[in-house]
């Protein structure tokens, strides 16, 4: 069965370091989706992409972030300059069309030290 | 702005009754869609059932089923004959646009 998935499982940096999250969507899926997930709180949208290109985001989603599609396969999401606060579970998810179930990676967690 | 609630924070049940999680939500588009997302310690997030809003009738997913009511906005999933792997987190969450808007979840428990 497809799945999306996401690369690291757990991902831990320094204060102020660039991390780069990466995400395989399922192959036929045309939109892609960054979430966030504070540890006990609930699961926050980030970011949608479709046609290489942002087509929504969220007030967090805000210049120190940034998303692409480097090849036909690969979805990322970079944090320039990492915060305590950006500390999370991450996850990636594509659907085929918009408005539908999105797919969820097994998610990438993110701590920053 | 889309909000989703979920009432009951912590819900638990004996294995093989049903258990009912509530969820309301608020919308003032007319076509969208609802989901409900289990969410076990793993954290990976496992889609349990959807229901599109223009369809009257109840989504079903084998021991899965929603009591869907559209005026009420409110979108409740029922565990039918409940089995110690359907401990989770649950998350209800609603589409607009291309955004997943998700309530707060209810920690649920089955005991043996």
């Amino acid at each position: 069965e497809p799945e999306v998935t996401q690369t690291p499982s757990h991902q831990v940096t320094q204060m102020g370091q660039e991390v780069i999250l990466r995400c395989v969507p399922i192959s036929n899926h045309l939109y892609f989706y960054w979430y966030r997930q504070i540890l006990g709180q609930k699961v926050e949208f980030l970011v949608s992409f479709y046609n290489n290109e942002i087509s929504e985001k969220s007030e967090i989603f805000d210049d120190q972030f940034s998303v692409e599609r480097p090849d036909g396969s690969n979805f990322t999401l970079k944090i320039r300059s990492t915060k305590l606060e950006d500390s999370a579970m991450y996850f990636c998810a594509s659907s085929g069309f918009m408005n539908t179930e999105a797919f969820f990676g097994q998610g990438t967690r993110l701590t920053v030290v | 702005a889309q909000t989703v609630t979920q009432s009951q924070p912590e819900m638990s049940v004996q294995e093989a009754e049903t258990v009912t999680l509530s969820c309301t939500y608020d919308t003032s588009e007319s076509d969208y869609y609802l989901f409900w997302y289990k969410q076990p310690p793993s954290r990976q997030m496992i889609l349990v059932i959807r229901q599109e809003a223009y369809k009257q009738q109840n989504a079903t997913e084998n021991r899965f089923s929603v009591n869907f009511q559209k005026a009420a906005k409110s979108f409740s999933l029922k565990i039918s004959d409940s089995q110690l792997g359907d401990a989770a987190m649950y998350f209800c969450a609603q589409s607009s646009g291309s955004r997943l808007t998700f309530g707060e979840g209810t920690q649920l428990t089955v005991n043996p």
